[in-house]
Parts: C-alpha cells; structure tokens; sequence
C-alpha cells in the first residue's frame, strides 16, 4: 500500500525559496503522477502541478508556473518542491499525493504547514 | 483555468440524502469522465471518495455515489451519519493542457 510523507522547513522567509520534499513508500515514483496540492489556512484547495517520470515531464498551474520546480530522484523514491520568490500568500498546508492522467489524487500524505515571515 | 464552483454548505439530518453539486466547463467537467470527490475532516488530509465521475475505492461506503450531466458533477451521501459531516471537494481533469482544477469545497453539516 502506497504511502507518502511531505517534510521540509516550516518557516521560510519572504522573498525566498520554499523546498518540500515528498518520500513515497510501498511503490515505485516510475509510475503514476505526483502532485502537490496546497491549502492555505481556512482556504481551500489549490493544485501547484505534478511530476512524471516518464520523460521527466512536469505540468504546472498557470498562475505558479512561473515560480515552480518539481524534480524527482529515483534512487531515494522522493519528489520534491521548489516554490521562489514566496510572499505571505504562500502560507499553507502543503501536501503531495499519487495521481493519475485522470487526475484522481490518492494517498494524500499528512500535510506539512508552511509559514512565510520574517 | 478557473475553480469549479461548489455550494459553500450542505445540510442534512441522520438518515437523509444530500446531494452537492460541482460545476464547470465543456473544458473540464463537461468535456472528461475524469471528476473525483474528496472528504476532508477538520486538521485532516483529504480522502479521495468517488474517481472518473463514479467509481468507489475500496473501503469507500456505499453511501457515497457519484455522477454527472452536462458540465455539472454530483455528490450524493445517502443515509447521512454523524461522521459524514467535513469538507468535500471536487475536481476535475482540465483541458488541452492537462491540468488539474479544484471547486472551492462544501461543507456538509449533519443536523
């Protein structure tokens, strides 16, 4: 059964990078789309873009496009997050989650809050 | 590629139906058999409850069934309990482009 856990800083300054990384187990990362969907607080839920291995192809939401990176490393099972420039409208809860073409998204991991501050 | 919109609420007493609705464009909901309905309780991680506009994963109750006409999706919880009460939201493969779009989500209240 697949699992997946976000994890990464939980405060990052304004005007810099927010890095999460997502560790899948029970399944390989070469199959399947990998997500990561946003909430921020009281909000609701905002997809940021997924990652494919095939190709190494990635799909971004236009309004982040700009400021995002998904990447992945086969060898440690991980896929991971670079959101640049963050303001204050970046406060959220990040998750990641398995995903298909038909963009059903399941498991969903825990969640990891992120504070941008100063 | 704009947000499917939910109702912002939902009620309904223990035993009863509730039906939520999603609606979007031939682009999205309307053009794809591909909407999936998700279960969010408070301080929690959603749950996917229905894929591909009906389908069940396993584990899922049978109370909880799907479908779609037109532009508009549907979520029907039949038998309403106690538990069901929490946020749910729809979404939906989204254009030429493949993305993924979210509805705002309704929050289903069990009086």
């Amino acid at each position: 059964q697949v699992q997946v856990q976000e994890s990464g800083p939980g405060l990052v300054r304004p005007s810099e990078t927010l890095s999460l990384t997502c560790s899948v187990s029970g399944g390989a990362i070469t199959s399947h789309y990998w997500n990561w969907i946003r909430q921020p607080p009281g909000k609701g839920l905002e997809w940021i873009g997924y990652i494919v291995y095939h190709g190494g192809s990635t799909n971004y939401s236009p309004s982040l496009k700009s400021r995002v990176t998904l990447s992945m490393d086969t060898s440690t099972n991980q896929f991971s997050l670079r959101l640049t420039s963050v303001t204050a409208a970046d406060t959220a809860v990040y998750y990641c989650a398995r995903g298909d073409w038909s963009s059903w998204l399941d498991p969903w991991g825990q969640g990891t809050l992120v504070t941008v501050s100063s | 590629q704009s947000a499917l919109t939910q109702p912002p609420s939902a009620s309904g007493s223990p035993g009863q139906s509730v039906t939520i609705s999603c609606t979007g464009t031939s682009s999205d909901v309307g053009g794809y058999n591909f909407v999936s309905w998700y279960q969010q309780h408070p301080g929690k991680a959603p749950k996917l409850m229905i894929y591909d506009v009906s389908k069940r994963p396993s584990g899922v109750p049978d109370r909880f069934s799907g479908s779609k006409s037109g532009n508009t999706a549907s979520l029907t919880v039949s038998g309403l309990q106690a538990e069901d009460e929490a946020d749910y939201y729809c979404n939906s493969h989204a254009g030429t482009n493949n993305y993924v779009v979210f509805g705002g989500g309704t929050k289903l209240t069990v009086l």
